[in-house]
């Protein structure tokens, strides 16, 4: 089955700057890969997600990047604020057939002002 | 986008005693239901894949007698933990996916958070 690592654990940064998650995969028929941020006590909230046929994806300040042969992808946030400090996590997906969401072990960015 | 719901939002339950979490789509339907959970600084764990008309899929490691699962129509699926003890505490979290928004996103329930005393 699929199995998703993510890291860094916790990442800390001063207010302003960039912030790199990164994820790999191993089921190579996986092609739905969204990232959701999650604040304490609450759901999962979709933040940006890519299919397999792109291979980046932005909207405002945050992107992700996809590299299917390396079985890879990366979140990047840009100028950051203290408001994006929650817990990320990225997943995996096969679409058709509704298929689970495999989920990282999640990183906790902490965005200093 | 598609709305899940899910009740209660909390719940204190004495060890030994059935809990019974809801799952409901409101507007759309839902013939596949996910069932996660989340102990506290870690991931979500998938429990089991739930089905509507048949039975759940369970994930490897996951007791199908003490976490029941019951997905009686579209817009509804049933997760109870039975005989709870307080290992069994964590946050609980439904999914689905909207077929007609095309059935790519999932959306979340808020979560139950569940403790067991």
């Amino acid at each position: 089955g699929e199995n998703v690592e993510q890291h860094p654990s916790t990442l800390s940064v001063q207010e302003g700057d960039s912030a790199v998650i990164k994820c790999t995969y191993s089921d190579s028929a996986s092609n739905y890969f969204p990232w959701y941020k999650q604040e304490l006590g609450k759901r999962p909230q979709l933040i940006i997600d890519i299919r397999s046929n792109v291979g980046e994806k932005k909207d405002q300040r945050i992107a992700v990047t996809l590299n299917k042969t390396a079985k890879h992808f990366s979140l990047h946030i840009t100028e950051t604020q203290p408001e994006d400090s929650a817990v990320y996590f990225c997943a995996a997906s096969i679409t058709t057939g509704f298929q689970k969401l495999v989920f990282g072990t999640g990183t906790r960015l902490l965005v200093s002002p | 986008g598609a709305v899940v719901s899910q009740h209660p939002s909390w719940v204190i339950c004495k060890s030994g005693t059935s809990v019974k979490i809801e799952c409901r789509s409101l507007d759309f339907q839902a013939t596949t239901m996910f069932w996660y959970r989340q102990f506290p600084k870690q991931s979500l764990m998938l429990m089991a894949t739930s089905n509507e008309g048949s039975k759940a899929t369970y994930e490897q490691g996951v007791e199908k007698d003490k976490f029941l699962i019951n997905h009686a129509s579209l817009t509804l699926s049933t997760l109870t933990v039975t005989s709870a003890h307080p290992e069994d505490s964590s946050f609980y979290i439904c999914s689905a996916r909207d077929p007609q928004g095309g059935g790519t996103e999932a959306f979340f329930g808020q979560g139950t958070r569940l403790t067991v005393v």
